[in-house]
């Protein structure tokens, strides 16, 4: 199993760009998250799905979009890049979609928007 | 969820035990006290949870006081790949909020 897969691993957008992070995970997680983290900060959480077709709001909602159309993918997308949305963004995935407190994370994307 | 005090800092040799503390003294009887670790510019890793039982893996061991107000985690054999954030979780399982990371303990291991 390659477990939970991000890519890029680097990205650098203009403000007002938009763009698409993917996420993947092969051991059949039905739960998905991302979170952002800023500098010397904790993880604050995005979006998130329990299953296929299903996915809400997190702490930090706005600026982004989500959809889980199967369930091995859950995409971030952002709708118009802005300098505060520079962080590094991580997904992880859960095996139960309820007992979601065990997590597995994948290894990150750089985001520098100027 | 129960707020969570660490130190922000620990030193620790190579090859000797490495002693995490983490206090939770409001905890409530249904939660549970989870550990993630996150090496430098990686994304977290979870290590261990538990209950009220002391609990051991591959990873590491987990010591909770009889009172459950504060835990230990416990790596028996710390390496240089050790040297990480760990995260100190305090939930209960089944939450529907996601997991709060907050400032964690900084462990450096010292060869």
């Amino acid at each position: 199993n390659a477990g939970v897969t991000q890519t890029p691993k680097f990205q650098v957008l203009k403000t007002g760009q938009s763009m698409t992070l993917q996420c993947a995970q092969d051991m059949n997680h039905e739960y998905m998250s991302w979170y952002r983290q800023d500098p010397g900060m904790g993880l604050r959480l995005i979006h998130y799905s329990v299953g296929a077709g299903i996915t809400d709001q997190g702490e930090v909602p706005n600026g982004y979009n989500v959809s889980r159309s199967t369930t091995e993918d859950f995409p971030l997308r952002l709708l118009s890049a802005a300098p505060s949305q520079t962080s590094v963004y991580f997904c992880a995935s859960s095996p139960d979609r309820v007992a979601k407190e065990t997590q597995y994370f994948g290894p990150g994307t750089r985001l520098l928007v100027l | 969820d129960a707020k969570t005090t660490q130190p922000p800092s620990m030193d620790c040799a190579e090859g000797r035990a490495a002693n995490l503390p983490c206090n939770h003294s409001t905890i409530s009887g249904n939660e549970y006290v989870y550990w993630y670790r996150q090496i430098h510019s990686q994304g977290p890793q979870y290590i261990i949870h538990g209950l009220k039982n002391n609990e051991t893996n591959e990873m590491a061991s987990l010591i909770i006081t009889e009172d459950r107000k504060s835990s230990t985690l416990i790596l028996p054999h710390a390496t240089l790949r050790d040297t990480a954030v760990y995260y100190c979780i305090v939930r209960v399982v089944r939450g529907r909020r996601a997991l709060t990371f907050g400032s964690g303990t900084r462990l450096q291991v010292q060869p």
